[in-house]
């Protein structure tokens, strides 16, 4: 499975985009990017997913790389809610669904 | 909505003791998993399912087993509990649907903070 690679922390003033990187250099391309977040003393909860192919949905936006090595997620408007971990991983399409998710980034929106 | 349910938030044992962490789902989910989660080391797979009776190891299964009997429940069993297990543990469910498909969201549950003495 490949692994990811995420800055520990970040910060990102509230209103303004949070963009949050994530490579993952070894992925195949039967792999999906996926985002999942973690607000403190909950549990994950996902976000978007991505193939090859950039990405929205009502949370957020999800931008891949033409050599699928990089994603970057994007929050447009973060608001202090947005405060949390935010976890990259990717998933293989066959077989099942074992997945590592590493130890995320950490999102601080800043009043 | 789905919900994935624990039985206990916290929960304090003793070493030695043999611990029964449980979990149900109550959307007809056949994968389940168990994380433990740790400062610094972010989630980690200790075993997961994908069928009753099935199980598969994680990254990180030794210490630990686990049951799944019925669909909707998967336990996660320390035969003998040590202090290094001290750690929030979450279980988790998903459809098997096809990978790049929403239907592949894990859902969590509320976690279990355990401590060892």
């Amino acid at each position: 499975d490949a692994k990811t690679t995420q800055p520990p922390s970040m910060d990102c003033a509230e209103g303004r985009a949070a963009n949050l990187p994530c490579n993952h250099s070894t992925i195949s391309g039967n792999e999906y990017v996926y985002w999942y977040r973690q607000i403190h003393s909950q549990g994950p909860q996902y976000i978007i997913h991505g193939l090859k192919n950039n990405e929205t949905n009502e949370m957020a936006s999800l931008i891949i790389t033409e050599d699928r090595k990089s994603s970057t997620l994007i929050l447009p408007h973060a608001t202090l809610r947005d405060t949390a971990v935010y976890y990259c991983i990717v998933v293989y399409s066959g077989g099942y669904q074992k997945v590592t998710f590493g130890t995320g980034t950490k999102l601080q929106v800043i009043p | 909505d789905v919900k994935v349910t624990q039985s206990s938030r916290y929960l304090v044992k003793r070493t030695g003791e043999k611990v029964f962490l449980e979990c149900v789902q109550d959307m007809d989910h056949e994968n389940m998993f168990w994380y433990r989660q740790d400062p610094g080391l972010g989630l980690r797979l200790i075993y997961f399912s994908y069928d009753v009776k099935m199980k598969e190891k994680g990254d990180i299964p030794e210490g630990y087993s686990v049951s799944r009997e019925k669909k909707e429940r998967f336990s996660l069993i320390l035969e003998s509990a040590s202090t290094n297990q001290t750690s929030m543990y979450l279980c988790a469910s998903s459809l098997q649907g096809r990978v790049g498909t929403r239907t592949n969201e894990q859902f969590f549950g509320p976690g279990t903070r355990l401590t060892v003495l």
